[in-house]
């Protein structure tokens, strides 16, 4: 089935480090499945960060980035200077094809703990 | 624009007890709904997902069922909750299409003791 491993948090770094949460993928249902980066803050729900559904491509939100590499089936999260504020779980995910309607593979999430 | 609301935001509640949690979309007409379930320490899980009007497909067994009693209305629920219901419980909606957006609710914390 869809898998999806993320670096296991938690992840802790100083205000303007730089960051990367490594993220790999196996997809059997779908070749090329679209790839999202998760953010849930702290006493908050999950929001979408960013999305890539063209393998190559690189999504870009917050001064995060990630990049969809379908050769090393990667989808790596990177931000070049944290923030105290970017302290959360980050969930990467596809979107696996169930049946007529699709559903999201997450990774276990990793959590981000930026220190001033 | 679209909203989610999800309630209760958190409950404790005792072992055999029944559970009934809601999920309202506002803004969107036939959006397909989705329960997703975190464990501590687990990965979310698609429990449920329904593209329809009163029509729900279970994706993991987990004896809780879900229905949609209309359009922009989801709940979960059990007669008998156990330990290991405990966790998050995540609302979600997404258009029909392929590359649609998932946009998640704000979720409920569950303990059961």
């Amino acid at each position: 089935g869809d898998s999806v491993t993320q670096t296991e948090g938690p992840v802790t770094v100083s205000e303007s480090e730089s960051l990367i949460i490594n993220c790999t993928y196996s997809a059997t249902s779908i070749a090329y499945p679209n790839l999202f980066w998760y953010v849930r803050y702290p006493g908050e729900g999950l929001q979408l960060l960013l999305k890539v559904i063209t393998a190559g491509q690189k999504g870009s939100s917050r001064g995060f980035e990630a990049t969809y590499n379908k050769e090393t089936t990667s989808f790596h999260l990177q931000k070049a200077s944290v923030q105290e504020s970017d302290s959360a779980v980050y969930y990467c995910a596809l979107a696996s094809i169930t049946g007529n309607t699709g559903k999201l593979i997450f990774g276990l999430g990793t959590t981000l703990q930026v220190q001033p | 624009a679209q909203t989610i609301h999800q309630w209760p935001v958190a409950e404790i509640k005792a072992v055999g007890s029944p559970l009934s949690l809601g999920c309202t979309i506002k803004g969107k007409s036939s959006p397909n709904l989705y329960w997703y379930w975190q464990a501590t320490g687990g990965t979310l899980q698609q429990l449920f997902y329904s593209i329809t009007v009163g029509q729900v497909e279970s994706v993991v067994q987990l004896n809780l069922s879900a229905s949609r009693p209309k359009d922009d209305q989801f709940i979960l629920s059990t007669e008998k909750l156990l330990l290991s219901h405990s966790g998050f419980y995540l609302c979600a909606w997404s258009a029909q299409g392929k590359d649609s957006d998932y946009t998640f609710g704000s979720g409920t914390r569950l303990l059961v003791i």
